[in-house]
């Protein structure tokens, strides 16, 4: 167990559905990243957030859409699916994004559209 | 950040060391290396990272050429479970982007 928490673990849904998934960062980090595994695309950087603020932003799409709350958990919101968007979905958190930056990721939420 | 160049996959046998070799000829002064792996659809996950000097943790070893161009992570005694991805990463110290670019990784595979 790392210590950063996803939610759901496993979601299937239609095309054209909207879903949630959600991070816990480990206790006492206070930046969360997200990430999109894809088959063929391997690991791809999605957007950043540091205490509640977005820092850094990817390759995310438009229909795709993050926040970081004042608790520090992190919800990432993902609309108008397409079959594409089929992916895991990791989650990391840092403690702050310094010099040395160690990410701690969680297991990953697997997105199947259908 | 620098770009990293690392072999697709490698085999190794159970108990013996494996080597892991980076290329990254456009390292710059200030950018760490870092090393994660990625068992089978799980998270990655960190193992070590380092400047110029050489570095040891409990999981490996990080060995830096001294010009700094290559590295060499070094898993003293693999074990199955060690079958993994894993990425060399380069990524420099300032600016206010800390996110970690992925490549493709190595592919270990270690045979009992």
């Amino acid at each position: 167990d790392s210590g950063v928490t996803q939610t759901p673990k496993h979601l299937i849904t239609a095309t054209g559905q909207r879903v949630t998934l959600r991070c816990s960062p480990r206790s006492g980090d206070l930046s969360v990243y997200w990430y999109q595994q894809s088959l063929d695309q391997g690991l791809q950087f999605l957007i950043q957030y540091y205490n509640g603020e977005e820092r850094a932003k990817g390759n995310i799409l438009e229909r795709f859409s993050a926040q970081q709350f004042p608790d520090l958990h992190s919800e990432l919101n993902l609309s108008s699916l397409e079959l594409g968007d089929s992916a895991l979905y990791f989650c990391a958190s840092s403690v702050i994004p310094t010099t040395i930056n160690v990410l701690t990721f969680g297991a990953g939420s697997r997105l199947t559209v259908l | 950040d620098a770009k990293t160049t690392q072999p697709p996959s490698m085999d190794c046998a159970e108990g013996r060391a494996a080597n892991l070799p980076c290329n990254h000829s456009t390292i710059s002064g200030n950018e760490y290396v870092y090393w994660y792996r990625q068992i089978h659809s799980q998270g990655p996950q960190y193992i070590i990272h380092g400047l110029k000097n050489n570095e040891t943790n409990e999981m490996a070893s990080l060995i830096i050429t001294e010009d700094r161009k290559s590295s060499t992570l070094i898993l003293p005694h693999a074990t199955l479970r060690d079958t993994a991805v894993y990425y060399c990463i380069v990524r420099g110290s300032g600016g206010s982007n800390y996110k970690l670019t992925f490549g493709k990784g190595t592919l270990l595979t270690v045979n009992p």
